[in-house]
C-alpha cells in the first residue's frame, strides 16, 4: 500500500507570497492528482499528472517519477486560495483495491 | 452539468438505525468510488465500481454495503448504524481508472 505525506501540515502566508507544498509517496504510481478543499465544501480536481510539468493560472504542479516526489506552487497568492490542498496518487499495480491513496492535506491561510 | 451529486448532505442517525447514501454522476464515467473522510486522516476507500452491476471493496468495506444498478448511481447503505461511522462521505467518479476524478460535496453523518 502506497504511504503518501505532504508537507507541511500547515501553512500560513501573506498575500502576494509564492507558496510550495509538497508531497511524496513510497510506491510506484501511475498518476498523482492535486485536489483542493475549501471548508465545508467538496473536493476540487487541480491537477492530474504522472510527469514533468503542468501549469493552470497561478497554480503549477510537478512531479519526479524517480524521486516520488510532488510539488504545487502557488504563485502571488490571494486569501482566496485559503484551502486544505490534497495529493493523492493511483498505484501503479493493478492488484488489490482500486481507487486512490490521499495524503492528509495541507491546511493553507492567506492573510491580506 | 450537474458533475457528481451527492444527497442527502447532512444527517444525523442514531445508533442502529439504517440508511442509504445515494451519489449521480451526469458524465457517462464508467469508474465510481466511495470515500470517507475522517479528522486528521487521508480519505480512505471504501467500496468502488468499475462498470454498471459490479462493485468491490475497499480499504474500510466493513459495516457498509453498495449497490450500482444504473450506471449514473451508486448506493452506499449502512444496515446498522454505529457512532464509529459518524463522518464525512465522498463519492467520486472517473472515466476510465487512469482519468481525472470529480468529486461530489460531500454528506456529513453523525450517528448518536
Amino acid at each position: 500500500k502506497n504511504e503518501v505525506e505532504q508537507s507541511p501540515q500547515n501553512l500560513t502566508a501573506q498575500e502576494g507570497e509564492f507558496i510550495t507544498i509538497n508531497c511524496s509517496y513510497s510506491v510506484g504510481i501511475s498518476a498523482l492528482h492535486w485536489l483542493q478543499q475549501h471548508p465545508g465544501g467538496g473536493i476540487v480536481s487541480l491537477f492530474m499528472l504522472s510527469s514533468g510539468k503542468k501549469k493552470h493560472g497561478r497554480l503549477i504542479a510537478t512531479i519526479n517519477i524517480q524521486e516520488k516526489h510532488s510539488s504545487l506552487h502557488i504563485t502571488a497568492s490571494h486569501p482566496r486560495d485559503s484551502a486544505v490542498y490534497i495529493c493523492a496518487v493511483r498505484d501503479r499495480s493493478g492488484g488489490g483495491a482500486d481507487g486512490l491513496t490521499f495524503g492528509k492535506g495541507t491546511h493553507l491561510i492567506i492573510q491580506p | 452539468n450537474a458533475g457528481v451529486t451527492q444527497t442527502p448532505k447532512f444527517r444525523v442517525l442514531k445508533t442502529g438505525q439504517s440508511m442509504t447514501l445515494l451519489c449521480a454522476q451526469d458524465m457517462n464515467h464508467e469508474y465510481m468510488y466511495w470515500y470517507r473522510q475522517d479528522p486528521g486522516m487521508g480519505l480512505r476507500l471504501i467500496h468502488y465500481s468499475v462498470g454498471e452491476g459490479t462493485t468491490a471493496k475497499g480499504e474500510v468495506p466493513d459495516g457498509y454495503n453498495v449497490s450500482r444498478l444504473k450506471k449514473q448511481n451508486f448506493l452506499l447503505g449502512l444496515e446498522s448504524a454505529a457512532p464509529s461511522q459518524t463522518s464525512v462521505y465522498f463519492c467520486a467518479s472517473s472515466y476510465i481508472r487512469e482519468t481525472e476524478a470529480f468529486f461530489g460535496q460531500g454528506t456529513r453523518l453523525t450517528v448518536v
